[in-house]
């Protein structure tokens, strides 16, 4: 089936620090990627949409240059988050969809989470 | 404003018992999606929802949509211990996979 990594799993940062986190799909290929961020015994906040080869689209309210996203191949997308500060920490989900889906045209493949703590 | 509420949030029962989580969203959607989430983990996909009149199960779990009232119910039957998670319900309306979440349904089962 198909399998989103992430990476890494968890992180801790100190404040004022950049941390980078990669979402990678395993076994087929993904033009079109989501991150989110989820707090604490919270339901999953779209941030953006990465696709490959073009700039991301952020939702209202995330700020694109505290948040960077970088697809740059059509298994890896980036999220930088820059200047990190406590309120940044939270569990950031990546989903990917697949570019040639042969089962599941619907779906789309959640990796299994980093989780940042800033301190 | 888009809303997807699902309810009840929080569902404590006994094994064995059946019950029904409930999700409405207030705006069109082709899609419809339940989600599985154990606590510090990713979302496990349960079923996609495409149509009205729209109904799948696997094992204690059916799942059914009603876009007509914008509804879609998430049935188990005869719960087990192993069924405790967070469920979640979500929606899709302009079919670009940019996914609007309900809040989330805490399930526990006791023994």
């Amino acid at each position: 089936g198909a399998v989103v990594s992430q990476h890494p799993s968890w992180v801790i940062c100190k404040s004022g620090t950049s941390v980078k986190i990669e979402c990678r799909s395993l076994d087929f290929q993904a033009t079109t990627m989501f991150w989110y961020r989820q707090f604490p015994k919270q339901s999953l906040m779209l941030m953006a949409t990465s696709n490959e080869g073009s700039k991301a689209t952020y939702e209202q309210g995330v700020e694109k240059d505290k948040f960077l996203i970088n697809h740059a191949s059509l298994t890896l997308s980036t999220l930088t988050v820059t200047s990190a500060h406590p309120e940044d920490s939270s569990f950031y989900i990546c989903s990917a969809r697949d570019a040639f889906p042969q089962e599941n045209p619907y779906e789309q493949y959640f990796g299994p989470g980093t989780r940042l703590t800033v301190t | 404003e888009l809303k997807v509420e699902q309810n009840p949030l929080f569902l404590s029962m006994q094994e064995g018992k059946n019950y029904t989580i409930y999700c409405n969203y207030s705006t069109t959607s082709d899609r419809l999606y339940w989600y599985r989430q154990d606590p510090g983990k990713s979302l496990e996909s349960l079923f996609v929802l495409l149509s009205n009149g729209a109904v799948k199960q696997e094992g204690r779990l059916m799942a059914s949509l009603d876009t007509k009232a914008r509804l879609s119910t998430l049935h188990i039957t005869a719960a087990v211990h192993d069924l405790s998670a967070t469920y979640f319900c979500a929606v899709d309306p302009d079919s670009n996979y940019q996914l609007i979440w309900g809040a989330g349904t805490k399930l526990i089962i006791k023994p």
